[in-house]
């Protein structure tokens, strides 16, 4: 059956490091994969996209990655910032078919 | 410019009890999304719509009913609320099918008892 794992439900980082966040997927073969933000009792708010034949994407302080092969996507935030602190979602995109994984929940300390 | 707007924004039901959910959308979007977000879960499709008049199933439909008469709106429908049905709702919209970011509302809190 199709699966969409994001690493750990939390992440507890220091303010300046990298945060990298991770997207598995299995039995899937989307054509694009989307990075959203979800604040608490808010909406997702759409972040970035990445076609299956980029290997990287980037905008301002955010990187993603796209690696059909290992069917991951990796996402940094650089220099991160409380106000990164956030729950952030992968969703695999085909079609009218999106899957979003269960996010994970950010926390940049000062 | 609003975006996605959904109403209610909370909403207790009894068991039993039916409602509608609305979703309006001020982006002449084509496409229409409704989801559920359950605790641990991602989110997952209930239904959506391709167009005014159109609607199709997605991946959880059971219990829900959907409708399309203007392309502005989408409507979602519990004829018979269960317990199950405990859950944060979003509407979304977009431009196209793929390759096209998702514009969300901030979700109706529902809880049925």
């Amino acid at each position: 059956s199709q699966k969409i794992e994001q690493n750990s439900e939390a992440l507890n980082i220091q303010e300046g490091k990298t945060a990298t966040l991770t997207c598995n997927y299995t039995n899937y073969s989307p054509a694009y994969l989307q990075w959203y933000r979800q604040d608490p009792g808010r909406g997702p708010v759409f972040l970035l996209l990445i076609r299956e034949n980029e290997k990287e994407k980037r905008k301002e302080r955010l990187k993603v990655t796209f690696d059909t092969t290992l069917k991951q996507s990796l996402f940094h935030i650089t220099a991160s910032q409380p106000a990164d602190s956030a729950t952030y979602l992968c969703a695999l995109d085909s079609s009218w078919d999106m899957r979003f994984g269960a996010g994970t929940r950010l926390t940049v300390k000062p | 410019n609003a975006g996605v707007t959904q109403t209610p924004k909370f909403r207790v039901l009894k068991t039993g009890q039916s409602m509608t959910l609305l979703c309006a959308q001020d982006m002449n979007h084509e496409y229409m999304y409704w989801y559920r977000q359950d605790p641990g879960m991602g989110l997952r499709l209930i239904h959506y719509s391709v167009g005014e008049g159109t609607t199709a199933k997605g991946e959880v439909p059971d219990g829900y009913n959907v409708s399309r008469l203007k392309k502005q709106n989408f409507l979602l429908g519990l004829e018979s609320a269960a317990p199950s049905q405990t859950s944060v709702y979003f509407c979304a919209s977009s431009a196209g099918s793929s390759n096209q970011p998702q514009h969300f509302g901030d979700g109706t809190r529902l809880s049925i008892l």
